[in-house]
């Protein structure tokens, strides 16, 4: 199984700032198969980037993905007081498909 | 619209049983597979497994094999996860997800179905 870690626990930042949230897998990802997902209190998550760098439908071009192999990176350029969130990046490249621990961005 | 709505919040006691359902919408149902992932109080998420409703193919994760059940009836476009006897650890959110393939990113989700599981 592949073991994502994410980096920081908790990012207390101010609107405006930019945001770089760090994923690192315990082998190499296929195929950079590599997703990130936005989580708000009480909602489902939401696709943000897949494939690490390909952004999902109608998301904001603040949101980038980069990396590949085993070390990937969501950089929000700059934060809108809507990305206040918890972010998870996943692996689909192999079976079974594992979820990092997540990323609280919150407000500074 | 391309659509996942679930079941509505389940209330239940340790050892009953349990199938939870998620109507697809917007989309031929038959060709795309449907995840479904857990999410207990306060933690992060978990894949539990997906299935093809086209042919039934379904793989589970190897903490959730034998411990629930997907099925899907096309006929309706649904899916479901299903539980023999239940415990107070099943107690999470369920999400369900949809699949391009099988190796492919969750978009888009369920609105999640709150299972309580207590004496």
């Amino acid at each position: 199984e592949i073991v994502l870690t994410q980096s920081p626990g908790t990012l207390s930042l101010s609107p405006g700032e930019r945001a770089t949230l760090s994923c690192r897998a315990s082998q190499s990802v296929s195929s950079n198969y590599l997703a990130w997902y936005q989580q708000k209190p009480g909602q489902a998550p939401r696709l943000l980037i897949y494939g690490a760098s390909s952004r999902a439908t109608g998301i904001p071009d603040r949101f980038s993905g980069s990396g590949s192999g085993t070390d990937f990176t969501l950089t929000i350029s700059r934060l809108e007081p809507e990305d206040f969130a918890v972010y998870y990046c996943q692996q689909y490249g192999r079976s079974p498909f594992t979820f990092g621990p997540g990323t609280k961005v919150d407000i500074k | 619209e391309l659509q996942l709505v679930q079941s509505g919040a389940e209330v239940k006691k340790p050892g009953e049983s349990l199938k939870i359902s998620c109507k697809a919408s917007g989309y031929r149902f038959s060709n795309y597979w449907i995840g479904w992932v857990r999410q207990m109080p306060g933690k992060g998420l978990e894949w539990m497994g997906i299935i093809y409703p086209g042919d039934s193919d379904t793989r589970y994760s190897p903490s959730f094999q034998g411990q629930v059940t997907l099925s899907a009836d096309m006929s309706i476009s649904t899916a479901y996860l299903q539980w023999r006897s239940l415990k107070a650890s099943d107690t999470a959110i369920y999400y369900c997800v949809r699949q391009e393939w099988a190796y492919s990113w969750f978009d888009p989700w369920g609105q999640g179905t709150l299972v309580t599981v207590s004496s």
